[in-house]
């Protein structure tokens, strides 16, 4: 069976530092990856999405970055964080082509706050 | 104009209750559709896919009419473990975009 890994749980992080989340997924083979934020409150943003090795799309503009290194590694980044970038980040993977219904399945998220 | 909106609610119903969400999307390439639920500070969970013909899970039922654009679910017998913020999803197959509504909340009272 598939199951999908974050890491940290939970972070503090200070204004300007440097951030680094990582997901990786288990089971399965050229899945479609996925990063969201969820900011108190409001609804799932979604920020970042791959479809295979190195190949990043952006939805949004933001001081964050995502990358690809393995199949099955998604990382998300920033340089210098910003207050507003403060909230719940999920990781999520869907089977390339869809698969029956293409569901999107979540990792247990990362808790950021940024002070 | 929002991809996909629902009543954010809160919905307090008391045990046993049935209660309905809907949700529209604005999209009419929308290829897949899906409920998921989610509680509080933890990952969405898929709840149901919703099928072209309607589909149902024990206590919980999904519609889906295309031609008005929207999507609801029905559940019965309500219970207080359904306490939760459900979440409207649907998916457009190119680019694999994934839209969600910002959920509604449901609270089931003893």
């Amino acid at each position: 069976s598939q199951t999908i890994h974050q890491w940290p749980a939970t972070l503090v992080q200070p204004v300007g530092s440097p951030l680094s989340l990582e997901c990786t997924v288990e089971g399965t083979s050229n899945p479609n990856l996925y990063w969201y934020r969820q900011a108190a409150g409001r609804g799932l943003q979604l920020l970042f999405y791959s479809v295979g090795i190195g190949q990043i799309s952006s939805e949004v503009p933001q001081n964050l970055s995502a990358s690809r290194p393995q199949d099955r590694q998604f990382i998300l980044s920033s340089k210098k964080l910003l207050l507003s970038d403060s909230g719940f980040y999920l990781c999520a993977w869907s089977p390339l082509g869809g698969g029956k219904y293409n569901e999107q399945f979540f990792g247990p998220g990362t808790r950021l706050t940024v002070l | 104009r929002k991809e996909v909106e629902q009543d954010p609610g809160p919905f307090n119903v008391p045990e046993g209750a049935t209660v309905a969400f809907n949700c529209t999307y604005s999209n009419s390439a929308s290829q897949s559709f899906f409920w998921y639920r989610q509680d509080c500070r933890k990952e969405p969970k898929l709840l149901m896919s919703v099928y072209s013909s309607g589909n149902e899970d024990g206590r919980f039922t999904a519609q889906l009419n295309r031609a008005s654009q929207y999507i609801s679910l029905l559940i019965r017998d309500s219970k207080l473990s359904d306490s939760a913020t459900y979440l409207c999803v649907v998916n457009v197959r190119t680019g694999n975009q994934f839209y969600f509504g910002t959920g509604t909340s449901l609270t089931v009272i003893p």
